[in-house]
């Protein structure tokens, strides 16, 4: 069975820097796909960035990005130049390609220092 | 709708108490999930629709769940003789087709049950 571990309960940053957040999985499956989720406290899970495993570009959406090492299965997300608003539960969530089920990790409650 | 909408927001259900949750996701959409999300914890799968058909309800935690889509658009999520462990928010999602591959998920904001 698949799994996704959130080592980091909880992390904070200086606003304006730039904060990394860890995911690991396990599978045995070969096609799969990896999502960062935002949930703030209206508890509406926002989705940020999703990586195709296939793909060995790290996916980018502006002041994300992810670092995706297949063979480590490791799929963290960087956060550059935070903001107030980036303040909230950050979960990672792996789906696999012939599954429609995600498979959530514990989330990481990250804390932006004004 | 243009976003996936869940209703109620809020419920405080006395123990014993029958609740129902509504989920309408966006039109058109063909698959419809429900998670459970316990305090502290993420989601964990309870059931999913690709129109009216459930095709996997493995997650629902005892068959005081129950979950249907008769018409292939809303949907409602029964919890019957509700107990103090249902307390939750409870999410609804929805994707445009039935595939996984490249299916993007959108999520409601989710119903928060609690039971007393």
């Amino acid at each position: 069975a698949q799994t996704v571990t959130q080592s980091q309960p909880e992390m904070s940053v200086q606003e304006a820097e730039t904060v990394t957040l860890s995911c690991t999985y396990d599978t045995s499956e070969s096609d799969y796909y990896l999502f960062w989720y935002k949930q703030p406290p209206s508890r509406q899970m926002i989705l940020v960035i999703r990586q195709e495993a296939y793909k060995q570009q790290n996916a980018t959406e502006n002041r994300f990005s992810v670092n995706f090492q297949k063979a480590a299965k490791s799929f963290s997300l960087k956060i550059s130049d935070s903001q107030l608003g980036d303040a909230a539960m950050y979960f990672c969530a792996y789906r696999g390609d012939s599954n429609y089920q995600l498979i959530w990790g514990a989330g990481t409650k990250l804390i932006i220092k004004p | 709708g243009a976003g996936v909408s869940q209703s109620p927001r809020y419920k405080v259900a006395k123990r014993g108490q029958d609740v129902a949750l509504r989920c309408d996701p966006i039109s058109g959409h063909v698959s419809l999930f429900w998670y459970q999300q316990a305090l502290g914890q993420g989601p964990e799968f309870l059931t999913y629709f690709q129109n009216e058909a459930q095709l996997d309800k493995s997650g629902l935690p005892s068959d005081r769940f129950f979950a249907e889509r008769p018409e292939g658009s809303v949907s409602t999520l029964k919890i019957q003789r509700t107990q103090q462990e249902d307390s939750a928010v409870y999410l609804c999602a929805s994707s445009l087709w039935s595939g996984p591959s490249g299916n993007t998920i959108y999520f409601g904001e989710g119903s928060w049950l609690t039971v007393v």
